[in-house]
Formats: structure tokens, C-alpha cells, sequence
């Protein structure tokens, strides 16, 4: 149980372009799902928090508006990188919590994004 | 605010050794501490975590780790290494149980034979 999974697992896409992530909880309801970025070799940054049906809440420094996240569902959240840089290439982890606090995290396998 | 420290970046052990993982954590009240595993191509998976308790805490694959408050250290260990235990290991923290993670940098695993 308690399964994450995300889609695509790597993708590359050009400059100016925009892509999409799917991170989705196969066998429970998420409320609460983390989005986190990864570069080569480094740690996992918390990018935002977001809750269904309500706006995702960013880190500092993280732009919102390229990096668009929607919760639509308690099973299905989405960030999109917006008109991606190669800068922007990077490892995207998502994670997803069940019911409300005091339950742990459970961490999809990641997206590998490449921006030519 | 909260933060982690793997003072250990690479860590080349042998077969059948024991291992121990440095973490050393900020934070002002109780924290909720955490060790997870990255293995290529695959997700963060949880070996333990410490909430509350008895500070000594059994983890899966093997894994134990210590809290010590006094020393704001939170170290992973096993007594007998394996090549499947070659991997990227984080310890994280945060608020609650199921709160954002502030992760460590990260200690790399290497296991000869």
C-alpha cells in the first residue's frame, strides 16, 4: 500500500516550452501533497505544499508563477514548469500524505526533467 | 528555522562491515527526525523515524538509529553492510509527522566487496 507514482518518469523538452508532471496517490486519498526539486548530486529542496482544492503555498524563492501546481483531486496533483529553461532542468520528487497530521509522507520515484 | 547536517558526504565501506551515518539537526522544539534511502531510479523510501519515546529506533533492512537530544544528533546505523545497501541516505526533519521535510545533504554509500 500507500503507492505514489508520477508521470512522465524523464522528459525533454526545449527552451520557451512547457511541461507537465503529474504525481498521483494509487491507493489513498491525498490531502496534502509536497512538491520537491533535486539537483545532481545535492539534497531535496521543498519547492511548495500543495492542498486539494486550494492553492499551493510556495518556499521563498520559488517562483509561482513558472511553477504552476494545481490539486484538483484528492488523488492527482500537477506541477507545471512554464516556459522551461535549461536551468530549470532538475529531478522532480513529489510526495503525498494521507488524511491530516500525523501521517507520514510517501515519496513517488521522481521526474527527470531536461530543457535543451 | 530548521535545518540538517550530514557532515559526511561519501562514505566507501566493505562487505559484512558496520556503518554509521552522521545527522545533525537544528531545530527549537521536538523534532520529528527521519532517515530515508534513494536508490537510482527508484523513490525515497522510509527506513525510520523517531517521533517520541525510546530513543533507540529499528528501522527496516537492518537500520537502527539514536536519538540524542543532548547532542542534537540523530545517527543511523547497521551492524553488517550489504552491496544492496549502496545507496544515497538522507535524514530529514520537521514539525510533525506529517509536515514538509527540511532534508541533510545527503551521504553516499559505497560498499566493495
Amino acid at each position: 500500500g500507500a503507492v505514489v507514482s508520477q508521470h512522465p518518469s524523464w522528459v525533454i523538452c526545449k527552451s520557451g516550452t512547457s511541461v507537465k508532471i503529474e504525481c498521483r496517490s494509487l491507493d489513498f486519498q491525498a490531502t496534502t501533497m509536497f512538491w520537491y526539486r533535486q539537483f545532481p548530486k545535492q539534497s531535496l529542496m521543498l519547492m511548495a505544499t500543495s492542498n486539494e482544492g486550494s492553492k499551493a503555498t510556495y518556499e521563498q524563492g520559488v517562483e509561482k508563477d513558472k511553477f504552476l501546481i494545481n490539486h484538483a483531486s484528492l488523488t492527482l496533483s500537477t506541477l507545471t514548469v512554464t516556459s522551461a529553461h535549461p536551468e530549470d532542468s532538475s529531478f522532480y520528487i513529489c510526495s503525498a500524505r494521507p488524511g491530516t497530521a500525523n501521517y507520514e509522507q510517501y515519496f513517488g520515484p521522481g521526474t527527470r526533467l531536461t530543457v535543451t | 528555522a530548521q535545518s540538517v547536517t550530514q557532515p559526511d558526504i561519501h562514505i566507501t565501506v566493505s562487505e559484512g562491515a558496520s556503518l554509521e551515518l552522521r545527522c545533525n539537526y537544528s531545530y527549537g522544539a521536538t523534532p520529528y527526525l527521519f532517515w530515508y534511502v534513494q536508490s537510482p531510479g527508484q523513490g525515497l523510501q522510509l527506513l525510520l523515524k523517531y517521533f517520541s519515546g525510546d530513543t533507540l529506533v529499528q528501522g527496516i533492512k537492518g537500520f537502527e538509529a539514536e536519538f540524542k537530544r543532548s547532542q542534537s544528533s540523530f545517527n543511523l546505523r547497521k551492524p553488517s553492510v550489504h552491496w544492496s545497501d549502496a545507496a544515497e541516505y538522507f535524514c530529514a526533519v520537521s514539525k510533525a509527522a506529517g509536515n514538509k521535510l527540511t532534508f541533510g545533504g545527503g551521504t553516499r554509500v559505497l560498499v566493495k566487496p
